[in-house]
């Protein structure tokens, strides 16, 4: 079975200032690859996916992440954080054979500083 | 297009009672899924319907249980509720039964358990 992992619980960036969120997953072969952002009293926004193809994908909101085969990572990065930007980031994956619904890393709760 | 709609979006019940919420997904999907999300064990899927049947289920007790209407719109029921059922419920919706769907989330039904 696939997993997720965010390491960071919580992290605190300066307005202004460029984040990468990491998220490392498990799995046998390339997953179908999610980040989710959830404001406070929220459900999930989709921020980005990545399927195949080129491994920089651009999201919403000036999020990018890339995927690294490699590491087995799906950071996700933005160059400027602006303050709306606080709230808790998920990862998740989707198994890309059989059937399979989307697991979740823990998430990543950002706080944004004046 | 309207979002994922959930009702109620609060609800508070007591020990031992039953719940039962409701989801109306994306017009068009034919997928719903549930998640329970708590603080201490993050986001968990519970069951996903397609075209009527369970097509997939999450580690719960069978205490949890849902069904979907001909209409796409979903309900999961908790008879005898614990006080460890007190999350928010999430419920997502996706065109068709394939992994590299997006699933698109509502903003869920927060449920405290006195």
């Amino acid at each position: 079975a696939q997993s997720v992992t965010q390491p960071d619980i919580h992290i605190t960036v300066s307005e202004g200032a460029s984040l990468e969120l990491r998220c490392n997953y498990s799995y046998g072969a390339t997953p179908y690859l999610f980040w989710y952002v959830q404001s406070p009293g929220q459900g999930l926004q989709l921020l980005l996916k990545y399927f195949s193809g080129d491994t920089l994908v651009q999201g919403i909101k000036g999020f990018e992440a890339e995927f690294k085969r490699s590491q087995s990572s799906f950071n996700l990065r933005k160059p400027s954080v602006h303050w709306s930007d606080a709230a808790e980031y998920f990862c998740a994956v989707v198994a890309n054979s059989g059937y399979s619904t989307l697991t979740f890393g823990k998430g990543t709760m950002l706080l944004v500083s004046p | 297009k309207a979002g994922v709609t959930q009702t109620p979006r609060y609800l508070i019940k007591t020990r031992g009672q039953q719940v039962t919420l409701s989801c109306s997904p994306i017009s068009g999907h034919r997928s719903v899924s549930w998640y329970q999300q708590t603080p201490g064990q993050g986001l968990q899927f519970l069951f996903e319907y397609f075209s009527e049947t369970q097509r997939n289920k999450g580690n719960f007790p069978g205490r949890f249980s849902g069904r979907q209407f001909s209409n796409s719109r979903s309900e999961m029921n908790v008879s005898t509720l614990e006080l460890g059922d007190s999350a928010l419920y999430l419920c997502a919706s996706r065109r068709e039964l394939a992994n590299q769907e997006t699933q698109y989330f509502g903003p869920g039904t927060r449920l405290l358990v006195l």
